[in-house]
């Protein structure tokens, strides 16, 4: 079966401090990539998703994730952290092929920012 | 606010019997997908439902059915419960395939003594 590793379980920093979450996935083949976020009390939304074109993609509250396929990665950065960022991160990919899909969530990564 | 709705909030039950949880997407969304969220494993995707017909299949135990119905709407069955099934269960609803934004509703959290 498909797998998506998020390594870090729950990530402490301080405010302003760069962030960089990783995930990687152990498929070769066709992959979508997602970030989610689940802030406090709230439901999942997404923050950024890849599915071909620039490896870079921008997403939401000045969120980034470089897709690099050699690696299988597909980390989430962000250059400033906010209190506000305090949430659990979320990466999932698709798999495609065949003419069928698996999709696969990582564990998540807690991220609590100290103001 | 998401759009999707679930109801119940929670659900608490005895190992052994059957509940079901419902899913209302949003307005316009044709696909529904069902989660379970647990400590141990995390988010799992369990079961996709496009326009009334099962399109994906993810871990979804054989105890556990889900359908969606004419007006869009879905709901999960889960049976003989076990204390492992306590968790918390997400729906989610997108325009179209597995490819489009999945918009999650807030979950029901059923808890199995």
């Amino acid at each position: 079966a498909q797998s998506v590793s998020q390594h870090n379980h729950h990530v402490i920093l301080s405010e302003a401090a760069s962030l960089e979450l990783g995930c990687n996935y152990s498929y070769g083949g066709t992959v979508n990539l997602f970030w989610y976020v689940q802030y406090p009390g709230q439901h999942l939304q997404l923050l950024l998703k890849y599915f071909s074109g620039d490896p870079l993609v921008k997403g939401i509250k000045g969120f980034e994730a470089e897709f690099i396929k050699s690696k299988f990665s597909f980390n989430l950065r962000k250059p400033s952290v906010q209190w506000s960022d305090t949430a659990e991160y979320f990466c999932a990919v698709i798999y495609s092929g065949a003419g069928s899909y698996q999709l696969t969530f990582g564990k998540g990564t807690k991220l609590s920012v100290i103001p | 606010d998401s759009g999707v709705t679930q109801t119940p909030k929670h659900l608490i039950t005895a190992t052994g019997q059957r509940v079901t949880l419902r899913c209302s997407p949003r307005s316009g969304d044709l696909s529904v997908y069902w989660y379970q969220q647990s400590l141990d494993q995390g988010l799992q995707f369990l079961i996709q439902y496009y326009n009334g017909e099962e399109r994906a299949k993810g871990n979804i135990l054989e105890r556990f059915s889900a359908q969606q119905f004419p007006d869009l709407h879905s709901e999960l069955n889960l049976s003989s419960l076990e204390l492992g099934d306590s968790a918390l269960y997400f729906c989610a609803s997108s325009v179209a395939g597995l490819d489009a934004e999945q918009f999650f509703g807030p979950g029901t959290r059923l808890t199995v003594l």
